[in-house]
């Protein structure tokens, strides 16, 4: 079955712009989640969906937000991007429940210039 | 809160040399762990996690509850080894899928 798949790959934004990135989970799977991954802090969690509800939420400020749509897509959205977000954002996706195990896409690199 | 901890950036061993990468974690409750591993250019996949006590690849990884470890081990290290290995924790409930990862461990073998 297909994999997670994340759209674009890569992305240039200008500081101050706001930037939208895409998730299309494995088909059944109704959790979706976001990670942020730098050289400097690793991975870190933003938030899980979960049958269009958000169910946790990461240490990040609220410039960084989600939705999850009826068919479990989910789109993260950075408004007023910083140098700093420039990361390889991840989103991961799963069956239902706690602590199963999490498909991961490919990821989007993106740059802030 | 909880936390993953592997000590080591780099961990460098000869082909069939053995093979340990330290995991500490910090949780007071019930976690779930697992490891994840990424090749390089592929995406971040599941190697093992502990409560399916598999071995994948000639890995195994035992929960130590006493010393809040998940050290992963191969008794043979092979080529193909070489990449990154990352550590992480959920909670078993109420937690959603939400997974807290160390800092990675590049593993290298060496002919």
């Amino acid at each position: 079955k297909a994999g997670v798949t994340q759209t674009p790959r890569y992305l240039i934004k200008t500081r101050g712009q706001q930037v939208t990135l895409s998730c299309s989970p494995i088909s059944g799977h109704r959790s979706v989640s976001w990670y942020q991954q730098t050289p400097g802090q690793g991975l870190q969690f933003l938030f899980e969906y979960f049958s269009e509800t958000q169910r946790n939420k990461g240490n990040f400020p609220g410039r960084f937000s989600g939705r999850q749509f009826s068919n479990s897509r989910s789109e993260m959205n950075v408004s007023t991007l910083e140098l700093g977000d420039s990361a390889l954002y991840l989103c991961a996706s799963s069956v239902q429940g706690d602590g199963t195990e999490a498909f991961f896409g490919q990821g989007t690199r993106l740059t802030v210039v | 809160a909880q936390r993953v901890t592997q000590p080591e950036k780099l961990l460098s061993v000869f082909k069939g040399a053995p093979v340990e990468l330290k995991c500490n974690y910090s949780y007071s409750g019930s976690p779930e762990l697992f490891w994840y591993v990424q090749y390089s250019r592929q995406r971040l996949q599941l190697l093992l996690r502990h409560i399916s006590r598999e071995s994948i690849k000639g890995f195994t990884a035992d929960l130590n509850k006493g010393e809040t470890s998940f050290h992963l081990k191969k008794p043979f290290a092979q080529e193909e080894d070489s990449a990154m290995y990352y550590c992480a924790l959920s909670l078993l409930t109420g937690g959603g899928n939400k997974l807290t990862f160390g800092t990675g461990t590049q593993l290298k073998v060496e002919l």
